[in-house]
């Protein structure tokens, strides 16, 4: 069984600061590792993905890769309220044509003004 | 650019009532589709993909089906709904390694 473990939060943090966001997967066979944001009652939304061992960055965002370790982690620079969401980490496995991701159960975020 | 559809928005339905919830991809040709379910409280679990027209595979044995009678069109069914089925349905489409890109959702409410 595959399997993506989130740390469980909630976690809080105040405008401006770092939140680190972090996961583990169980499959070494896994190869691509994505992030998403999903506000409250709407459909997760992709910010990040990774596909090698270390750092990746877009703006605010960078998702970090340890595949020896089996570890994804996500940084926020500079928090935001409009960050406040739940963060999902998901991992990618291929069989044949078909491309399918396993998720964790989600970290929710919360950034104070 | 590729966009993906979902309808209804939200659904409230009495148990033992069917169920359709329809899923379309404008945009792109031949896409992976997906039908994720998500409860409350719960992860996302994956009860059905599609690699192709009338290529169904099964996650999670349960009281629901899936359809695929067009190359972008995917649709979920239930014939008798029951309680445990309310949810946040989702469908997502993707290309190779890409990751996915979900519609906006159908919450249903099984009363």
């Amino acid at each position: 069984q595959k399997e993506v473990e989130q740390n469980s939060g909630p976690l809080s943090v105040p405008e401006g600061a770092i939140a680190s966001l972090n996961c583990t997967y169980s499959d070494r066979g896994s190869q691509s590792f994505f992030w998403y944001r999903q506000y409250s009652g709407k459909s997760p939304e992709l910010i990040m993905s990774i596909y090698s061992n270390g750092d990746k960055e877009d703006g605010r965002f960078t998702a970090q890769l340890n595949k020896a370790s089996q570890y994804v982690s996500l940084l926020i620079r500079d928090s935001q309220p409009s960050d406040s969401a739940t963060y999902l980490c998901a991992a990618l496995n291929s069989g044949g044509s078909n491309y399918k991701l396993t998720f964790g159960k989600g970290t929710l975020l919360t950034v104070n003004p | 650019s590729q966009t993906i559809h979902q309808w209804p928005a939200t659904l409230v339905q009495p148990v033992g009532s069917p169920l359709s919830l329809e899923c379309t991809v404008e945009g792109t040709s031949n896409p992976n589709l997906y039908w994720y379910r998500q409860a409350a409280g719960r992860g996302l679990q994956l009860l059905f993909y599609s690699v192709g027209i009338g290529q169904i595979s099964s996650e999670v044995p349960q009281n629901l089906s899936a359809s695929r009678p067009q190359d972008r069109q995917f649709i979920l069914s239930s014939k008798k709904l029951l309680l445990s089925d309310s949810g946040f349905y989702l469908c997502a489409w993707n290309h190779g390694a890409s990751g996915y890109t979900f519609g906006s959702g159908t919450r249903l409410t099984v009363v």
